[in-house]
């Protein structure tokens, strides 16, 4: 079983305030990783599929990096609203056997006061 | 609206019973992938078909079983249930198997066991 942790579980800000967050992932057999953001009451929605060491993506305020030789990804959020609050999940997938199963980590819990 | 649909969206059933949960894909998609949600645990994947076979299996029970049509709708059958498999049961599909594509979650199968 492949462990991918996300850090913090939680984060409280305030509006305006800019964020980010880690997703950690195995360095070795990486094929690709998958950002998704998931509100309450509705089903996850995908933000990026990251797959190459040194990607930047960027979505409106939302962005990501990846780091495939450190396994890690930074998701980050400028200046954060509201209806940014939402868990922020990480998926991880496996070159090899299992490619095709995502790997997910137990998300960030984002929460922006107005 | 991801355009991946899910029936039915709340069941509530009894232990020891049997339940069939479907799922329909985005149009064009081929690949289909089932994940449980439990209270204390993150998405976990179960299975992935790909234009009707299964590609990849994950924590997926003995009990559980699933397969795709060739419309390309997905069922997972649910039998001999516990009170532990009570979860909220998502269907994603992607245009291919591969983890390069998004997933298209649809908006999941409430399943209460009691």
């Amino acid at each position: 079983i492949l462990n991918v942790e996300q850090s913090p579980q939680s984060l409280h800000v305030q509006e305006g305030d800019s964020t980010n967050f880690t997703c950690s992932f195995p360095s070795s057999n990486f094929y690709a990783l998958h950002w998704y953001r998931w509100e309450t009451a509705k089903s996850p929605e995908a933000l990026f599929v990251m797959t190459l060491n040194g990607d930047e993506k960027k979505k409106g305020r939302i962005s990501a990096t990846l780091n495939t030789k450190e396994g890690y990804s930074y998701l980050y959020i400028k200046g954060s609203q509201p209806e940014d609050s939402a868990t922020y999940l990480c998926a991880f997938i496996a070159r090899g056997s299992t490619l095709g199963r995502l790997y997910f980590g137990r998300g960030t819990q984002l929460t922006v006061w107005p | 609206d991801s355009g991946v649909t899910q029936t039915p969206k709340h069941l509530i059933t009894a232990t020891g019973q049997r339940v069939t949960l479907r799922c329909s894909p985005r149009s064009g998609d081929l690949s289909v992938y089932w994940y449980q949600q439990s209270l204390d645990q993150g998405l976990q994947f179960l299975i992935q078909y790909y234009n009707g076979e299964e590609r990849a299996k994950g924590n997926i029970l003995e009990r559980f079983s699933a397969q795709q049509f060739p419309d390309l709708h997905s069922e997972l059958n649910l039998s001999s249930l516990e009170l532990g498999d009570s979860a909220l049961y998502f269907c994603a599909s992607s245009p291919r198997g591969a983890g390069h594509y998004e997933q298209y979650f649809g908006p999941g199968t409430r399943l209460t066991v009691t």
